[in-house]
């Protein structure tokens, strides 16, 4: 059974400061997505990364899919209120299906 | 803009009642998908469909049904239902079964 893993499951943090969240796995995934989701709505799509060591960037968020296409990150630089909510990370899996993480809860504090 | 709507935000009903929640998509997908989301566990797949009256059980199927009459409609059945499927459930689509998922805002149930 493929997992992913996400770390840590919380993090509550200053504005202005910067953090990166992890999607481990020891399985190899065709594909990679990060969501985030605030409160009362559903998750909403960030990016796909599907090259192993792919990098993308969306405005003070990088993301970065491993070599072997099985772990990934996110990078939040000077991350603001706004940034509030709960990360997911969701792998392509080898059912066809994908497999989402546990996700990260982020705290932004003004 | 995709959209996918969900029948009720809020809903509570009593151990033992039957429990409809409906999802409706208008980008003519041909993937729904309905996962509980508890705190710490993530989303967990209870079933989804790739096309009308065709289904696949997910990782926790155990307690509910689906229905999938039309293409833009996707019903989960809580038969008779129970206090641990107190939860938030998340209905989705998408074009394919890995491809960017589009999700409802949501229905957070409560069974007493």
């Amino acid at each position: 059974t493929q997992l992913l893993e996400q770390s840590p499951q919380f993090l509550s943090i200053q504005e202005g400061e910067n953090l990166t969240v992890y999607c481990n796995s020891s399985s190899v995934f065709s594909s990679l997505q990060w969501y985030r989701q605030e409160p009362g709505e559903g998750p909403v799509l960030l990016v796909t990364v599907v090259t192993g060591g792919e990098v993308k960037k969306l405005k003070r968020l990088t993301f970065q899919f491993g070599d072997a296409r099985k772990d990934s990150s996110l990078h939040i630089t000077a991350a603001q209120p706004g940034d509030t909510g709960l990360y997911l990370c969701a792998g392509g899996s080898n059912t066809g299906k994908l497999i989402f993480g546990q996700g990260t809860t982020l705290q932004v504090k003004p | 803009d995709v959209k996918v709507t969900q029948s009720s935000r809020y809903l509570v009903k009593r151990t033992g009642e039957k429990v409809f929640l409906e999802c409706v998509q208008d980008m003519d997908h041909e993937n729904m998908f309905w996962y509980r989301q508890d705190p710490g566990l993530g989303l967990r797949l209870i079933y989804f469909s790739y096309d009308v009256k065709m289904k696949e059980k997910g990782d926790i199927p155990e307690g509910y049904s689906v229905s999938r009459e039309k293409k833009e409609r996707f019903s989960l059945i809580l038969e008779s239902a129970s206090t641990n499927q107190t939860s938030m459930y998340l209905c989705a689509s998408s074009w394919t079964a890995q491809e960017t998922q589009y999700f409802g805002p949501g229905t957070r149930l409560l069974v007493l």
